[in-house]
């Protein structure tokens, strides 16, 4: 019973350079949170989608930022042209089909981005 | 805007003491409130959870008290043990927003 993967764990890129971020959720869960943690603060809310929509996506820088989970495959957080920045812990979480607003999302190990 | 607030970003508790780890909220239209915990290089784990009906929830040694009207929630860890020490998030949510807020956490050390 896999809980939620992410990949890769650690991430290195140079600025300018493109991120991408994978989320696998949990099987049978068809939400996916992605949330972004910068070094002394609480986890913040990025965007929200379910499979091929995008549901809300206010927690989202409106540049550079992307996200998707397509029909078939993991969900994707692109980051496009880097900065310093951009350097964060990003979690993924994943809640079941039928969620109910008092679902609770279950977290996956994250991936560490460091822009040098 | 910081909707979640973790006032004190460390605790440091004897083995066997209670555990207090608090949170306030700004925003009246949350009522379901969690508290996750996260240890080192690992993804927040869901501890514990109240709706905003009540007004206190009980699991084992967890028990989160909500004061809706002082828009206050605390956790009670009681017996600490030494395993507890980790960092502990305070998160809220709204029936009709999907985004949940999380406070910028409580490091909590329990010393043996």
């Amino acid at each position: 019973n896999a809980g939620v993967m992410q990949n890769p764990r650690h991430l290195v890129r140079r600025r300018g350079q493109e991120a991408r971020l994978r989320c696998s959720p949990m099987k049978g869960h068809s939400h996916v949170y992605w949330y972004r943690q910068l070094p002394e603060e609480g986890l913040k809310f990025m965007v929200y989608l379910q499979k091929e929509n995008i549901i809300d996506e206010s927690g989202m820088p409106k540049e550079r930022f992307s996200a998707e989970f397509p029909k078939e495959g993991p969900s994707i957080l692109r980051i496009q042209q880097v900065v310093r920045g951009d350097s964060a812990a990003y979690f993924c979480a994943s809640s079941p089909i039928n969620a109910e607003s008092t679902d609770t999302q279950y977290f996956g190990p994250g991936t560490r981005l460091t822009v040098l | 805007d910081q909707q979640v607030k973790q006032n004190s970003p460390s605790l440091s508790v004897q083995e066997g003491r209670i555990s207090i780890l608090n949170c306030d909220y700004t925003n009246s239209m949350f009522d379901y409130f969690l508290w996750y915990k996260k240890y080192p290089a690992e993804g927040p784990t869901f501890l514990i959870s109240i709706s905003s009906i009540k007004d206190k929830n009980e699991d084992g040694r967890f028990t989160v008290f909500l004061n809706k009207s002082a828009k206050h929630l605390s956790l009670h860890i009681v017996p600490s043990q030494p395993g507890d020490s980790a960092v502990y998030f305070c998160a809220a949510r709204s029936s009709n927003n999907n985004d949940m807020r999380f406070g910028a956490g409580t490091r909590l050390t329990v010393k043996p």
